[in-house]
């Protein structure tokens, strides 16, 4: 089994709507979660920490479901511009390794 | 602040070469990390450092090395290049405190043929 799971999408979604998904992790130890986006052929970035009460940034809204060993990552408003790969990522050692999801396509489209 | 430098960006490497991924940080973090990342596969962890002079192995080390002589540079060593080694190798590193938010570099794309 996987340490980290998403779906690889892609999930199409008009300009302006909403769009979530989730990842689930196998660890149930893990401390620290995150959302990395990645575009194409480019290096992926932090998009936003998961904290355990949930927590927004702008229209990006995470939540942590740890009895069901989940993350979520909801987007609002979709832009053209969030079109990307979207990482679930999950730390579980003091030495900051992580394990990355192989990520969920989105495409925003027109 | 340049942030985490690759280099090269590109790579064709024949079977049996050896090469040296080049990874070089200028915002004094002690962690380092090499990932590869292949087509529809999360990233996967091939060695890591947590200061000069400390290395250790990652999830799928085989058919690398690596050395951390100064807290800048990370480098990444393949020995007798195979196949199965084409992929996209980034590093990253990370502050000591805070939510291991990673910098990446810009990775490198490495096809061995």
């Amino acid at each position: 089994r996987k340490e980290v799971e998403q779906d690889p999408g892609p999930f199409n979604v008009p300009e302006g709507a909403t769009v979530a998904f989730n990842c689930t992790y196998s660890n149930s130890a893990s401390q620290s979660f995150f959302w990395y986006r990645q575009d194409c052929r480019k290096e992926p970035k932090l998009l936003m920490s998961v904290y355990s009460s949930g927590n927004e940034d702008g229209r990006f809204t995470a939540q942590l479901n740890r009895a069901s060993q989940y993350i979520s990552l909801l987007i609002r408003d979709s832009k053209l511009s969030d079109s990307a790969t979207y990482l679930c990522v999950v730390n579980s050692d003091s030495w900051g390794k992580l394990q990355f999801g192989a990520g969920t396509q989105v495409v925003v489209t027109p | 602040n340049a942030g985490v430098t690759q280099t090269p960006k590109f790579r064709i490497l024949k079977i049996g070469q050896s090469m040296t991924l080049q990874c070089t940080q200028d915002m004094n973090h002690n962690y380092m990390y090499w990932y590869r990342q292949d087509p529809g596969m999360g990233l996967k962890l091939i060695y890591y450092s947590v200061g000069a002079g400390i290395t250790d192995k990652g999830e799928v080390p085989n058919g690398y090395n690596v050395s951390r002589s100064t807290t800048e540079d990370f480098p990444l060593r393949l020995e007798l290049a195979a196949p199965s080694q084409t992929s996209v190798y980034f590093c990253a590193s990370r502050p000591d405190e805070g939510a291991y938010g990673y910098t990446f570099g810009s990775g490198t794309r490495l096809t061995v043929v």
